[in-house]
């Protein structure tokens, strides 16, 4: 099984920072089979990006994703209000495991 | 606009059974690959099972044996079978979405499965 570790658990930033949050691979994931998926409280999630840095349909250019392998990047530019959420990462590369996730909350 | 509508949850004893429903609108849930997704309150998601549209099926390991993934094509609904029950099932129930069996593009809103005696 292909365990995610997302850092930090959270990140404490202000509207219109910047934020990077962080998803480690315990091997290797497959052709970059990497989502991320945004949740609010008592929301289903919503996805963001699929293909490690595709931009899912409605998506705000804000957010972006990058990274290969074992290692991957979600960053949004610059925080709107309604960011702070958890965010999880997903792989799908080898069956599908998400990542504990990381809440963004507002400082 | 693609909508799905859970139902079927509730409290029931450990060892217990529930079906949950998931109506699709927007969308051919026979010509799509269609999963369950979880989470237990206060924690993270977990993945317990999809159909593909040709009818292949996969579990998690956790309710292999256990749960049993259906569809209606009449009813343009998805299913999950819940057997031998246990508190650790204790979870929000999400179906999705899931292109090719990859990411989950479309999510319902949850019901939630309470397991206790």
């Amino acid at each position: 099984e292909t365990v995610l570790t997302q850092s930090p658990g959270t990140l404490s930033l202000s509207p219109g920072e910047r934020a990077t949050l962080s998803c480690r691979a315990s091997q290797s994931v497959a052709i970059n089979y990497l989502a991320w998926y945004q949740q609010k409280p008592g929301q289903a999630p919503r996805l963001l990006i699929y293909g490690a840095s595709s931009r899912a349909t409605g998506i705000p250019d804000r957010f972006s994703g990058s990274g290969s392998g074992t290692d991957f990047t979600l960053t949004i530019s610059r925080l709107e209000p309604e960011d702070f959420a958890v965010y999880y990462c997903q792989q799908y590369g080898n069956s599908h495991t998400f990542g504990q996730g990381t809440k963004l909350e507002i400082k | 606009e693609v909508q799905l509508v859970e139902s079927g949850g509730g409290l029931v004893q450990p060892g217990g059974s529930l079906r949950l429903s998931c109506a699709a609108s927007g969308l051919t849930v026979s010509s799509n690959y269609m999963s369950w997704v979880r989470q237990a309150p206060g924690k993270g998601l977990e993945w317990v099972s999809v159909i593909y549209s040709g009818g292949t099926i996969y579990y998690a390991d956790s309710v292999k044996g256990r749960f049993t993934i259906s569809r209606d094509n009449s009813k343009n609904t998805l299913y999950l079978q819940m057997n031998s029950l246990r508190p650790e099932d204790t979870a929000v129930y999400y179906c999705a979405r899931s292109p090719f069996d990859q990411y989950f593009d479309y999510w319902g809103q949850g019901t939630l499965v309470s397991v206790s005696s």
